[in-house]
This record gives structure tokens, C-alpha cells and sequence, in this order.
């Protein structure tokens, strides 16, 4: 069975610029999660999706939003990229949006912003 | 605010060895606790989790175990080999949803 895949793997982007990163969950799951994981540390939750309606946002600036369509995949969605936006940005799906099922990760994408 | 964090930031161990990983958490309303292993350029993948209303859980090669009064969490790695080098993260999460809170990371060193 196919995991969380992430696309792409690789990003370079300039400062100032857009990023849209995306994101299909393993099959069956409705619900999508973002994570930016900077380099050495765990980590921070970004959003939380649930049958196409955000559950939860996390302590990052408007320059991020996120959305997931009728298939469930989802896009996080970056604008005017600053350096600190160099990461890794993880996506994860669970069954539900509640009742703390697993989180399973995709690989990634790693975003470099020069 | 409320944070997970870890004791030790490298953990070396011999091959065959156990292994123990211990995390700290600070929030006395997370209802579940996760362990991540996290490999080299790939995502944190799942190991083993655990309710509040659980103390210990056992899987394949490891064993978690929870201890509420003075909020500590730790994974036990049985017999650990060299594909277990990897640096592993304990998260909480709180009951209302599946948001997660990680700690800094252990990195596991496995000597030959």
C-alpha cells in the first residue's frame, strides 16, 4: 500500500517568492496534516485539515494556508517566502481527525530559500 | 506553553544492546504519547503509541512506558541493531484532536 506521498521532493525558491507544496494521504484517510520540521529540531504543526474544513492552525503567520480537496489530498501554500521558510515540510494523514489515531508522514519536501 | 521535551540529545549503544530513550513532557492534559523514529532524509515514522490511561505497552522490540506522576515517557529498544541508528522523538497530543507536540529529538547511535 502507498504511504503519504509528498511532491516535490526538492524545492529551491528566491526570497519574495510563492511555494505551493502537495500532498496525497494514504487511501482511506480524510485527514491531512502540515508540519514544518526546520533542520536539528522536531517538528511544529502548521495545519490540520478534516473533510475539507480546517481543524486546527498552528502558530504561523498568515503568509501560510493550506486547503484539501474532495479526494482528500491537500496543497500548503507559502507567500512571500522569507529565509527562515527553508525547511522540511511534512505531511501527515490519520484515519479521523479526532479520537488521536496515528499520524503517518510522507518524506517531505524540502524547501530551500535563497 | 506546554512542551515535550527530551533528556539526552545523543544516545550511543552497542549492537545487541537495549536501548532506553527517555522524554519529559510538561502538560498534564495530553491524553496520548507518540514515539517517532526518523531516518536520514525521510519522514518521522510511527512506532508505537500510548493512552493516559495506559503505564506500559509492548510491541515488536519495544516497549513504551508512561508515568503520569512526574510526567516522564520513555521507549525501550530490545536487542538493538544498526537499523535502529536513527533519531527518535517522543510527541503528545492533546485530547481535543490529533494536533501533535514534539520534543527536540534523541539521536541513536548503534556501535558495532
Amino acid at each position: 500500500d502507498a504511504g503519504v506521498t509528498q511532491s516535490p521532493t526538492h524545492l529551491i525558491k528566491t526570497r519574495g517568492q510563492q511555494v505551493t507544496l502537495r500532498c496525497s494521504p494514504i487511501s482511506g484517510h480524510k485527514s491531512v496534516s502540515w508540519y514544518q520540521q526546520v533542520l536539528g529540531q522536531g517538528p511544529q504543526f502548521i495545519f490540520q485539515y478534516y473533510e475539507k474544513e480546517e481543524r486546527g492552525r498552528g502558530n504561523f503567520p498568515d503568509r501560510f494556508s493550506a486547503r484539501q480537496f474532495p479526494n482528500y489530498s491537500s496543497e500548503l501554500n507559502v507567500n512571500a517566502l522569507l529565509l527562515g521558510d527553508s525547511a522540511l515540510y511534512l505531511c501527515a494523514s490519520s484515519l479521523e481527525g479526532r479520537d488521536n489515531s496515528p499520524l503517518h508522514f510522507g518524506n517531505g519536501t524540502r524547501l530551500t530559500v535563497t | 506553553g506546554e512542551s515535550v521535551g527530551l533528556h539526552l540529545p545523543t544516545l550511543s549503544v552497542q549492537e545487541g544492546d537495549n536501548s532506553i530513550i527517555n522524554c519529559a513532557y510538561s502538560n498534564s492534559a495530553s491524553d496520548y504519547f507518540i514515539w517517532y523514529k526518523q531516518e536520514s532524509g525521510k519522514g518521522p515514522q510511527f512506532i508505537i503509541d500510548i493512552r493516559s490511561n495506559m503505564d506500559k505497552r509492548q510491541g515488536q522490540r519495544v516497549t513504551v512506558l508512561l508515568n503520569k506522576t512526574v510526567k516522564h515517557l520513555s521507549l525501550q529498544i530490545a536487542a538493538t541493531q544498526p537499523g535502529d541508528s536513527a533519531v527518535y522523538f517522543c510527541a503528545e497530543a492533546k485530547a481535543a484532536g490529533n494536533k501533535l507536540t514534539f520534543g527536540g529529538g534523541t539521536r541513536v547511535l548503534v556501535k558495532p
